[in-house]
């Protein structure tokens, strides 16, 4: 089937304009995770979904950073007004419901999307 | 401290040798651990899970030692195509979502 999918796969931005990233996670994944991982370092987790409900925005670097999630299904990251240290990949990842695979033994597992690779000018 | 570390490496493998290294993570509570494969300039892919005293896919044996806090992965009769970067991943009790990433071991397999 199909996997997680983002987009656009490239952005080059003007530092101080509005940029807005789209991941679409695997139908059925209710949920839904937003990374961030700058050149040759690891991954920075940014923010979480259950649902269309964050109960974890701890990761968000700062207040020019937003995302949301509607139809239990697309979620949008917002960074307004962009610097050069978003400069980055933005990383999306589904899962099931962390809840229920912890319920039937199973362990949750993350599925990623390609990423969007941001250039901040 | 970082909350998973790992050797940056990188990890240069001749051909069909074997390959192992660890990862510590400072939450004792952690219950889950992962290892992950992110090749370059590709999304994280699961490698394997990690579960109580560690399991083997194939090649790919994981082990878990809750007292030391650490886990290790060893490739045995390493294959080109195993060259990338692991990560090891942690998922902390307190926070079921918000999984930990290490930064990754490079691996590099020679002919």
């Amino acid at each position: 089937g199909a996997g997680v999918s983002q987009s656009p796969s490239n952005k080059v931005t003007e530092k101080g304009k509005d940029v807005e990233l789209r991941c679409d996670p695997i139908s059925g994944h209710t949920a839904l995770y937003w990374y961030r991982q700058r050149l040759g370092q690891g991954l920075e987790f940014l923010i979480y979904f259950q649902g269309n409900s964050a109960p974890d925005k701890s990761g968000l670097p700062s207040d020019r950073f937003s995302a949301e999630r509607t139809g239990e299904s697309v979620s949008t990251l917002t960074i307004q007004r962009t610097q050069q240290e978003d400069s980055a990949v933005y990383l999306c990842a589904s899962s099931l419901d962390p809840g229920v695979a912890g319920l039937a033994g199973g362990v949750e597992t993350q599925y990623f999307g390609p990423g969007t690779r941001l250039l901040v000018l | 401290r970082k909350e998973v570390e790992q050797d940056p490496g990188p990890f240069n493998v001749p051909e069909g040798a074997t390959v192992a290294f660890n990862c510590t993570y400072s939450n004792s509570a952690s219950q889950s651990f992962f290892w992950y494969r992110q090749d370059c300039r590709k999304e994280p892919k699961l490698l394997m899970s990690v579960y109580s005293s560690g399991n083997e896919d194939g090649r790919f044996t994981a082990q878990l030692n809750r007292a030391s806090q650490y886990i290790s992965l060893l490739i045995r009769d390493s294959k080109l195509s195993d060259s990338a970067t692991y990560l090891c991943v942690v998922n902390p009790t307190d926070s079921w979502g918000k999984l930990q990433f290490g930064a990754g071991t490079q691996v590099v397999v020679t002919p």
